[in-house]
């Protein structure tokens, strides 16, 4: 079983649309959770931290379930420039800085 | 705007010839990783240092890889000898850790796409 479960997908969705992602993991004991975001022929860029008590940054909303040991990212009001690879990844206990990274969920946004 | 760079950008290479990528981390950052990212296996740590010394290189086939970090503004991989399912591509990242030794952001270079035929 993989560190870091994610639903390939692809996700496609119109725009405006509202479009959530789920990720499990299989360390109880990580520490550090986080989206990334990867573009085509790019390098990943972080998009956002996930707290236990949740965050959000605009039209993203990530969430924290560690009972469940799942990670959740929500996208509303999607947006043409959305449409890439979102990557969950987690950092290990002690794992001093380490990241996993999940194999990524494909999103495309169509007009 | 700081950014993380890595040479070469695309390498086309036979099977058996030596292959070194470099990179050089945002300065001021003390931690670099080395990572590999195929269709199938998706991303992969092959290893990481902090202050230049080495934390972790599990990840990395021994026998043919090998990574370093003559100084603070260089760190390389190598690969030697190299095979087909060394294709890939190679990212490098790096990071600044301080104090607990808790999560900041990794930045990650533009990567080295490597084909090996």
């Amino acid at each position: 079983r993989k560190e870091v479960e994610q639903d390939p997908g692809p996700f496609n969705v119109p725009e405006g649309a509202t479009v959530a992602f789920n990720c499990t993991y299989s360390n109880s004991a990580s520490q550090s959770f986080f989206w990334y975001r990867q573009d085509c022929r790019k390098e990943p860029k972080l998009l956002m931290s996930v707290y236990s008590s949740g965050n959000e940054d605009g039209r993203f909303t990530a969430q924290l379930n560690r009972a469940s040991q799942y990670i959740s990212l929500l996208i509303r009001d999607s947006k043409l420039s959305d449409s890439a690879t979102y990557l969950c990844v987690v950092t290990p206990s002690g794992g001093y800085n380490k990241l996993i990274f999940g194999a990524g969920t494909r999103l495309a946004v169509h007009p | 705007d700081a950014r993380v760079t890595q040479t070469p950008r695309d390498k086309v290479t036979e099977m058996g010839q030596e292959v070194t990528m470099r990179c050089q981390p945002i300065l001021g950052h003390n931690t670099v990783f080395w990572y590999r990212q195929t269709m199938m296996q998706g991303l992969e740590l092959l290893a990481y240092f902090r202050n230049r010394a080495p934390l972790d290189d599990s990840g990395m086939p021994k026998d043919r890889f090998s990574a370093e970090m003559p100084d603070a503004t260089l760190a390389t991989l190598k690969i030697q000898p190299s095979e087909p399912r060394d294709s890939a591509v190679y990212f490098c990242a790096s990071g600044l850790v301080e104090g607990g030794g808790y999560y900041n952001e990794q930045f990650f270079g533009p990567g080295t796409r490597l084909t090996v035929l």
